[in-house]
């Protein structure tokens, strides 16, 4: 099992322009998270899926959008990169049926830098 | 929603006990969680502790759980230079689903 991969590992953009990060899981995990990370913040829910077809906002949706067309893909796409955007972006997932509820698998982090 | 606070750094000793203290608002949260950080990575799960427990031991770690005081603790014994990483409490959000996470607290063991 690859667990949770995440492409691409690091991306350099300019501001305006737009990319997709891919988040699979081969777990069959029903509930999938985008993070991003940032320095003395945290962890702070973008977006997140609980299930095939479906998404939410999470605690700072503002600039992204995300779809999960398949169950073990979930895509998050900025459509004009601000600076502000600049961070580490973690997926994750997750099932019910874990050994203790809601415990999430991190994907490596995919690093974007916003110029 | 869910507020979940954690000092930020911590330094100790090898050897020493380490002692990694967060706070959280809602007691709602079935389960409390601890996640490493190491450089450079992804957060993978430590160790977790269920609502209606007091304390967990899994080897060198320690879970102490005060509901009235809505206080967690994460105790590391004999603190290995491997240790070093960054540690999450988090705590399920108000989504059901998704965790609400501290800011993470910085461990640096030195020899």
């Amino acid at each position: 099992n690859a667990g949770v991969t995440q492409t691409p590992k690091f991306r350099v953009l300019k501001t305006g322009q737009s990319m997709t990060l891919l988040c699979a899981q081969d777990m069959n995990h029903e509930y999938m998270y985008w993070y991003r990370q940032d320095p003395g913040m945290g962890l702070r829910l973008i977006h997140y899926s609980v299930g095939e077809g479906t998404t939410a906002k999470g605690e700072v949706p503002d600039g992204y959008n995300v779809s999960r067309l398949k169950k073990q893909n979930f895509l998050l796409g900025l459509e004009s990169a601000a600076p502000s955007q600049t961070s580490v972006y973690f997926c994750a997932s997750s099932t019910d049926q874990g050994v203790a509820d809601n415990e999430q698998f991190f994907g490596p982090g995919t690093r974007l830098t916003v110029l | 929603g869910e507020d979940v606070e954690q000092s930020l750094f911590l330094s100790v000793r090898e050897g020493d006990s380490s002692v990694i203290n967060c706070t959280y608002t809602d007691s709602s949260s079935t389960y409390l969680y601890w996640y490493k950080q190491e450089p450079g990575a992804g957060l993978q799960l430590l160790t977790y502790i269920f609502s209606n427990m007091d304390m967990k031991q899994d080897q060198r770690l320690t879970v102490l759980l005060n509901k009235k005081d809505k206080h967690l603790s994460l105790r590391i014994a004999d603190t290995q230079t491997g240790d070093s990483a960054i540690y999450f409490c988090a705590a399920v959000s108000n989504s059901g689903y998704a965790l609400n996470f501290g800011k993470g607290t910085s461990l640096l063991v030195t020899p």
